[in-house]
């Protein structure tokens, strides 16, 4: 069984400003690691994950997360935030070699970015 | 990337009737479908994991008379709430995956019952 805690339920953020969103986690098995973002009424959508390999992965638009193994942690930051970051983020985890991708989702961290 | 189509977005019925919702993989075959549930600023809570071609398998406390998950192709589950109640009323949101490393999710469902 796994269990995700995201630390910040809810971070305000100045545009331009970097943000930092905590994420650990505990499991009996290695995992795979995932950081999702969800607009209101939305679906979520993936911003990045780790398989293996380089601990630092990032996303596309700005992004990026570093797995620390011995901190159990999974920690998700953006050097320079921009409004239309404002959205629910989640920190979720799945088994190595479960079937499917069935994940456990932290708690989730709104993040509120203030012009 | 994979496509994942969720059916209708949103829904309003009365107490005591079914409502189902339907989760398509619209671009590729998915043998394993989940289905959670999302309260008001709240996280996902996994209820379910349909699979194709046999019964899906239910997560501790969810009952499986009330919410029904058929699975009878591999671009479609679907979920029934069967005599949906006020409390059942809340976001339900359904992913398939293509490997065990990345999940689509649907666009997501949001159920109130009156």
């Amino acid at each position: 069984a796994q269990s995700v805690t995201q630390l910040d339920s809810q971070v305000p953020v100045f545009e331009e400003a970097p943000v930092e969103l905590r994420c650990n986690y505990s499991s009996s098995v290695s995992v795979y690691l995932f950081w999702y973002v969800q607009y209101p009424n939305q679906g979520l959508q993936l911003l990045l994950k780790y398989l293996s390999g380089s601990t630092l992965v990032e996303s596309i638009n700005g992004f990026e997360a570093e797995f620390n193994k011995s901190q159990t942690s999974f920690h998700l930051r953006k050097p320079s935030v921009h409004i239309s970051d404002t959205a629910e983020y989640f920190c979720a985890v799945s088994g190595v070699g479960a079937a499917g991708n069935k994940l456990t989702f932290g708690g989730g961290t709104r993040v509120l970015v203030k012009p | 990337g994979a496509v994942v189509s969720q059916h209708p977005s949103w829904v309003i019925c009365k107490s005591g009737t079914s409502v189902k919702i339907e989760c398509r993989s619209l671009d590729f075959q998915a043998t394993t479908m989940f289905w959670y549930r999302q309260f008001p600023k709240q996280s996902l809570m996994l209820m379910a994991t349909s699979n194709e071609g046999s019964k899906a398998t239910y997560e501790q406390g969810v009952e499986k008379d009330k919410f029904l998950i058929n699975h009878a192709s591999l671009t479609l589950s679907t979920l029934t709430v069967t005599s949906a109640h006020p409390e059942d009323s809340s976001f339900y949101i359904c992913s398939a995956s293509l490997t065990n490393t990345e999940a689509f999710f649907g666009q997501g469902t949001r159920l109130t019952v009156v």
